[in-house]
């Protein structure tokens, strides 16, 4: 089973209403990031989340890591057509107490997000 | 520009013949890594390095081989391709390997093995 794991696995929103993305961890998370990807070009890194309780806002994306952290949302806010594409939380392997490898970054399967117009 | 650049976007062989796909990266990243990604099963990780001549494995690294002779470059090559390496590839990398510095990624190869 993945380590990381996203839903919904696929979204379809009218344009203009908000929504919400969830990416749940089974283990702490000690670093949380979100990319997002239109269909076959790469990866475009959005926020990335460190502390529980930390949320961070960029236009109408806010993302939380929860106090726990073992859940990330990612929220939109008045969705537009613009916003339409996969989602991906991703997160560093936790590996020891206190330590992490970066080298081990996973990530979650995606979430499919379409806006219609 | 600032990027990770992949070449070649698509790509259609045959079972058995070694192909190599390149990445370069031109903002002196110390980090570099090759993810694969197929439906349902997400991004995964097939190689990393965390600086020159340093490589690793990921996740999913059987089939494959990279090298890291300079900071800039860091190719994937499949020495015998097989139909279940068939694909899309990223390349990514960042300033370094700790979790302040986000990973950049290049547009990816879509790799077909027939």
């Amino acid at each position: 089973s993945q380590e990381l794991e996203q839903s919904p696995q696929s979204l379809i929103v009218q344009e203009g209403k908000n929504l919400t993305i969830n990416c749940t961890s089974s283990k702490t998370l000690y670093g949380l990031y979100w990319y997002k990807q239109k269909y076959g070009e790469g990866l475009i890194f959005l926020m990335m989340l460190q502390k529980g309780g930390e949320e961070k806002s960029h236009e109408k994306i806010t993302a939380k890591l929860d106090e726990k952290k073992q859940q990330s949302s990612l929220h939109i806010t008045a969705s537009q057509p613009s916003h339409a594409g996969i989602y991906l939380c991703g997160a560093d392997r936790f590996i020891s107490a206190g330590g992490t490898s970066y080298g081990k970054l996973t990530f979650g399967q995606g979430t499919i997000l379409t806006v219609h117009p | 520009e600032a990027q990770v650049t992949q070449n070649p976007r698509y790509l259609i062989t045959v079972t058995g013949k070694k192909l190599t796909v390149t990445c370069s990266q031109n903002m002196n990243h110390e980090y570099m890594s090759w993810y694969r990604q197929d439906p349902g099963l997400g991004l995964r990780q097939i190689y990393y390095s965390m600086n020159v001549e340093v490589t690793d494995k990921g996740d999913v690294p059987e089939g494959y081989k990279v090298s890291r002779k300079e900071k800039r470059n860091f190719p994937l090559i499949l020495e015998s391709p097989s139909p279940n390496q068939t694909s899309l590839y990223f390349c990514a990398s960042s300033r370094k390997p700790d979790r302040d510095s986000p990973l950049h990624f290049g547009n990816g190869t879509r790799l077909t093995v027939t």
